[in-house]
């Protein structure tokens, strides 16, 4: 099937470790996302790349890292410096910049 | 700044009712303004997507407007359903370069039985 996906669905890590969350589409997109979502707020976008090699930071970059050395993988990378990286993490791709993006079904992060 | 700013934050009705919820965007240059709807602890998925020139568009019980004017759109649920819990979230996008996609925050709608 084509699509998107997050794995894994749930994380647990100890404080001051670093974790990577997979994204991974077969949908041939050029642009992918992601995005960081809190109980009660919006989705903010955390980087994206719109081609391989290439990404920009979003509005909450600081404490993460991201890579896209292949184009159907953009995977993130929560660091030690995330001051507070528990949320609800999904990654998102979309054929162009302006065309409908495509959502995975997040992975749940949880540092104790 | 680009803004998409919705209304209400969150909504309760009852199962069979109509409602609508409103998304108000300052986004510009403006290119196109999706619906989508989260299912909690789920991604997003598109419920309707409207460009510049599209004034109202329909997908079953869901149907959206875009008023490109007043830089408004609404999204009406004709005979809700329980299934119809889930957040709604506008999304705009820019023609700018290096915009990435714009959300708002989200409805929370509830319908009870």
């Amino acid at each position: 099937d084509g699509g998107i996906t997050q794995s894994p669905k749930y994380l647990f890590r100890k404080e001051g470790q670093n974790v990577t969350l997979s994204c991974e589409q077969n949908l041939n997109h050029d642009a992918m996302y992601w995005y960081r979502q809190d109980p009660g707020q919006g989705l903010r976008l955390i980087y994206y790349s719109q081609i391989v090699n290439d990404f920009q930071k979003g509005d909450i970059a600081e404490g993460y890292s991201v890579s896209r050395e292949k184009k159907e993988s953009f995977p993130l990378t929560v660091t030690s410096a995330q001051k507070n990286p528990t949320a609800f993490y999904l990654c998102a791709s979309s054929a162009q910049r302006n065309t409908e993006a495509f959502f995975g079904q997040g992975t749940r992060l949880t540092v104790v | 700044k680009n803004q998409v700013e919705q209304s209400p934050q969150s909504l309760i009705i009852l199962e069979g009712k109509n409602c609508t919820l409103q998304c108000n965007y300052t986004v510009s240059p403006f290119s196109n303004l999706r619906w989508y709807k989260q299912d909690t602890g789920r991604g997003p998925v598109s419920l309707t997507i409207m460009t510049f020139s599209e004034n109202t568009k329909s997908n079953g019980r869901y149907t959206a407007t875009l008023d490109a004017d007043t830089k408004q759109s609404s999204l009406h649920i004709t005979a809700s359903q329980l299934s119809d819990s889930a957040s709604y979230i506008c999304v705009v996008s820019s023609n700018q370069a290096g915009t990435a996609l714009i959300f708002g925050k989200g409805t929370t709608l509830s319908v009870s039985s």
